[in-house]
């Protein structure tokens, strides 16, 4: 059972857009974090949210924790090819493991 | 840096043999993880560890065992390799800090095939 659900599952957009992508879950998560896998490597940490209605701004991302700390959000502002990749959440299942959604794959076109 | 490397970026195996996948940390991590990824299904969590010779099931792993002698080495092993165990394989590893969000740095993956 997938316990985070990220949507949308595919995003292409043009240089210059903006996009938000969404995290999902029945279940209250201690923190939040979210990572960026490019073809070939492993994922990469790009920020961690602990606190219910946190903000974080990361350049052009900002990303945001539900109050209810059930769900998350990832907005680009001004999209950029170098932010093509597999964009994964992923939530802390309390014993030191995390639970990970199945991913939004961005494209970025020039 | 945070260094998490793994022994081999392609792997072709045949059915039924012993596969071993071998994981090194350089920055003293207590927590180590292994992970696969297939599409559609980010990654699955299959053993991971959180002490030398300590190991824990995650959500998948039949099929599969683990080994952790040293503290900077989590090995993987498939048993008997089937075509369904084809996959990319995520090494991970993490401070054990209480308090902390144990953000966790991967290897660049191994990407198994079965034949």
């Amino acid at each position: 059972t997938q316990l985070l659900e990220q949507s949308p599952q595919f995003l292409s957009i043009q240089e210059g857009e903006n996009l938000t992508v969404y995290c999902n879950s029945s279940s209250v998560f201690s923190s939040l974090q979210w990572y960026r896998q490019e073809p070939g490597e492993g994922p990469v940490l790009l920020v961690t949210v602990v606190t219910g209605g946190e903000v974080k701004k990361l350049k052009r991302l900002t990303f945001q924790f539900g109050d209810a700390r059930k769900d998350s959000s990832l907005h680009i502002t001004a999209a950029q090819p170098g932010d093509t990749g597999l964009y994964l959440c992923a939530g802390d299942r309390g014993r030191r493991a995390l639970t990970f959604g199945s991913g939004t794959r961005l494209q970025v076109q020039p | 840096d945070v260094k998490v490397t793994q022994s081999s970026r392609y792997l072709v195996k045949r059915t039924g043999e012993k596969v071993f996948l071998e994981c090194v940390q350089d920055m003293d991590h207590e927590n180590m993880f292994w992970y696969r990824q297939d599409p559609g299904l980010g990654l699955r969590l299959i053993y991971f560890s959180y002490d030398v010779k300590m190991k824990e099931k995650g959500d998948i792993p039949e099929g599969y065992s683990v080994s952790r002698e040293k503290k900077e080495r989590f090995s993987l092993i498939l048993e008997s390799a089937s075509t369904n165990q084809t996959s990319m394989y995520l090494c991970a590893s993490s401070f054990n800090l209480p308090g902390t969000t144990y953000e966790q740095y991967f290897g660049p993956g191994t990407r198994l095939t079965v034949t």
